[in-house]
């Protein structure tokens, strides 16, 4: 079965500084990996997605993503957090087949003036 | 472009009532289509997934239930709602056409029962 680790409930980021959010998974195959970023009481947006090709992925709002294949990690990275990117974010992963798409617990973005 | 439509925004039913909530995407065919609940603002729950009409695959048993009439309708049921039904549900799609992989959500329905 595959599966989404985000092993940080909540970071805290200055605004200005760089941040990472981690993400790790499982899945049989070739992963298709992708963040998302909710607002309060609202859907998920999309923010990027890495299918294959470069292991640096830029997406949405100047967010980024490294995939990882050995370590199985696709952790989000920005170079300078704005406090608007305080918000939940979430990781998810795909297999092969395509159905299933799988969540991490999401992890809560604070960026503080 | 593609959109994807749920409603109600908000519901309040009470403990034993029945639980429609209806998902319709326009402007692509054939699409899967998920239903996930959210507690307390955190983790995401796959409930229900959808390759086609007629085709449910359950992931959770539960007091839920769920139909596909139609190539773009999702229709998430109860037939009596439990307390620990409440929730924040919501609904997406998504294709398997190259450079088209990610989901599409919909902006929600917190159901609080009562």
């Amino acid at each position: 079965a595959q599966s989404v680790a985000q092993p940080e409930d909540q970071v805290n980021v200055a605004e200005g500084n760089p941040l990472t959010v981690k993400c790790t998974y499982s899945v049989s195959g070739n992963p298709y990996l992708f963040w998302y970023v909710q607002y309060p009481n609202r859907g998920l947006q999309f923010l990027l997605k890495y299918i294959t090709g470069d292991n640096l992925v830029k997406g949405s709002y100047g967010f980024e993503a490294e995939f990882n294949k050995s370590q199985t990690s696709f952790h989000l990275k920005k170079p300078s957090a704005l406090v608007s990117d305080s918000a939940l974010y979430f990781c998810a992963v795909r297999d092969s087949a395509g159905n299933m798409l799988t969540f991490g617990g999401g992890t809560r973005l604070m960026v503080k003036p | 472009s593609q959109t994807i439509h749920q409603w109600p925004a908000t519901l309040v039913q009470p403990v034993g009532s029945p639980l429609s909530l209806e998902c319709t995407v326009e402007g692509t065919s054939n699409p899967n289509l998920y239903w996930y609940r959210q507690a307390a603002g955190r983790g995401l729950q796959l409930l229900f997934y959808s390759v086609g009409i007629g085709q449910i695959s359950s992931e959770v048993p539960q007091n839920l239930s769920a139909s596909r009439p139609q190539d773009r309708q999702f229709i998430l049921s109860s037939k009596k709602l439990l307390l620990s039904d409440s929730g924040f549900y919501l609904c997406a799609w998504s294709v398997l056409r190259q450079g088209l992989s990610e989901a599409f959500f919909g902006q929600g329905t917190r159901l609080t029962v009562v």
